[in-house]
């Protein structure tokens, strides 16, 4: 499995309501990420967890709560949301943890907050 | 502060033709630099990067220190080469990736 898994692929959620996002890599990779991606702008990193704990927090507002249960599986957790929190969240993974690293990404949860 | 910057939002040329999508970047220390394409309903994927100085789908990329600079070039392009197409810079002794903020290649038939 060469693939970064990400559910669900769209996502529809209130401003009271609490969510999470999945993402799962089977490729023995020891980093993984989640970025935001706004239409037509680049992606933006928010954290990254190196080796299971959370190495990067991008100054990311509280009502995000990043979580790595094991080394294959990410989730970010929602809560309180603004609609300005819609945007395409995409999670990617990579071998290592160095600079070189190349990042493999997943297709992305598409979020609209109401 | 780290940046990288793509001036082009929007490049088209016809089939064929020579192909340059231009980057250049701000970091004080080494970089690692490489090139990430998006195709139409496809998730966003490495093309290459400038470590490995290889050639990807007729695409090169050369690192210019002195101009700060990593250009992606094809002499010929296809319609296929149609994209979305980010420059990225990684820097040593994080995990950070900044990306440019993108250049949509149109390849005209």
């Amino acid at each position: 499995d060469t693939e970064v898994t990400q559910t669900p692929k769209h996502l529809v959620m209130g401003m009271t309501n609490k969510k999470s996002l999945k993402c799962e890599q089977h490729m023995g990779h020891r980093a993984m990420y989640w970025y935001k991606q706004k239409a037509k702008k680049p992606p933006e990193l928010m954290f990254v967890y190196s080796y299971e704990k959370l190495s990067i927090n991008e100054s990311v507002p509280s009502r995000f709560s990043p979580e790595c249960p094991n080394s294959s599986l990410l989730n970010l957790h929602l809560h309180a949301l603004q609609p300005e929190d819609s945007a395409l969240y995409l999670c990617a993974s990579s071998q290592g943890v160095g600079a070189e690293e190349k990042l493999f990404f997943g297709s992305g949860t598409q979020l609209s907050v109401l | 502060a780290q940046r990288v910057t793509q001036p082009e939002k929007l490049l088209s040329v016809f089939k064929g033709a020579p192909v340059e999508l231009k980057c250049n970047y701000s970091y004080s220390g080494s970089p690692e630099l490489f090139w990430y394409v998006q195709y139409s309903r496809q998730r966003l994927q490495l093309l290459l990067r400038h470590i490995s100085r290889e050639s990807i789908k007729g695409f090169t990329a050369d690192l210019n220190k002195g101009e700060t600079s990593f250009h992606l070039k094809k002499p010929f392009a296809q319609e296929e080469d149609s994209a979305m197409y980010y420059c990225a810079l990684s820097t040593s002794g994080t995990y950070k990736y900044i990306f440019g903020t993108g250049t949509r290649l149109k390849v005209l038939a």
